[in-house]
């Protein structure tokens, strides 16, 4: 059981525009910033977003970050085949004194 | 090149013991909090430790509390990851990570290394 929530599973067609959630409480989210990262299928992580909404530079700007008190949402627009992969939010958890992920999302390019 | 390169991983036996490595290279290692996040088959990312850039502030996640110890040498740019008392819970591809100084999270990854806890 992750601390953050995700959905477990996004789809969408080349083209579309899809999010994905990601819901924490007021000890991660809530008090501090969220990041993404997307895995694609054998590699390790690659940070994607920083601080709720930053992008570092390579970054397309067809992926963008939110986040509203305990949640947060990736969105990629102009879906692409190439950004199937599994993406995993996160976030420092003060309470915990713990870097904590989302259990992560596996986006599907129909 | 920068880049962060695990080693040490192997099969081990349950309760038994392991060392894992991350060397690091092309940037300024001892500038860095340092981070190991592992992942089992199949399955999400968890994160597992991480050590300020002096080694004087360590984080665990509680289920490898009192197994696990985390330790660096910024001599030799390298962090390590003792595993002890190992379960097959713990069986994993463990990540090392940097965490980037300005931007926060997990900048740098490397490729990964495979521990199989089984008899």
């Amino acid at each position: 059981q992750s601390v953050l929530t995700q959905p477990p599973s996004a789809s969408g067609t080349p083209g579309q525009r899809v999010t994905i959630s990601c819901s924490g409480s007021s000890s991660n989210i809530g008090s501090n910033y969220v990041y993404w990262y997307q895995q694609l299928p054998g590699t390790a992580p690659k940070l994607l977003i920083y601080k709720n909404n930053q992008r570092p530079s390579g970054v397309p700007d067809r992926f963008s970050g939110s986040k509203s008190d305990t949640s947060a949402s990736l969105a990629i627009s102009g879906l692409r085949s190439e950004d199937e992969a599994n993406y995993y939010c996160s976030a420092w958890d003060g309470s915990l004194n713990n870097w904590v992920f989302g259990g992560g999302t596996k986006l599907t390019v129909l | 090149e920068v880049q962060l390169v695990e080693s040490g991983g192997r099969l081990v036996q349950p309760g038994g013991s392991l060392r894992l490595s991350c060397a690091a290279s092309g940037f300024t290692f001892s500038s860095h909090w340092m981070t190991w996040v592992r992942q089992a088959p199949g399955k999400g990312l968890e994160w597992v430790a991480n050590i300020k850039q002096d080694g004087s502030e360590k984080n665990y996640v509680d289920s490898v509390k009192g197994r696990f110890t985390i330790s660096r040498d910024n001599a030799k740019n390298s962090m390590y990851l003792q595993l002890d008392s190992l379960g097959t819970e713990d069986t994993a591809v463990y990540y090392c990570a940097r965490e980037a100084r300005l931007r926060g999270g997990f900048d740098l990854w490397g490729q990964g290394t495979l521990v199989t806890v089984s008899s």
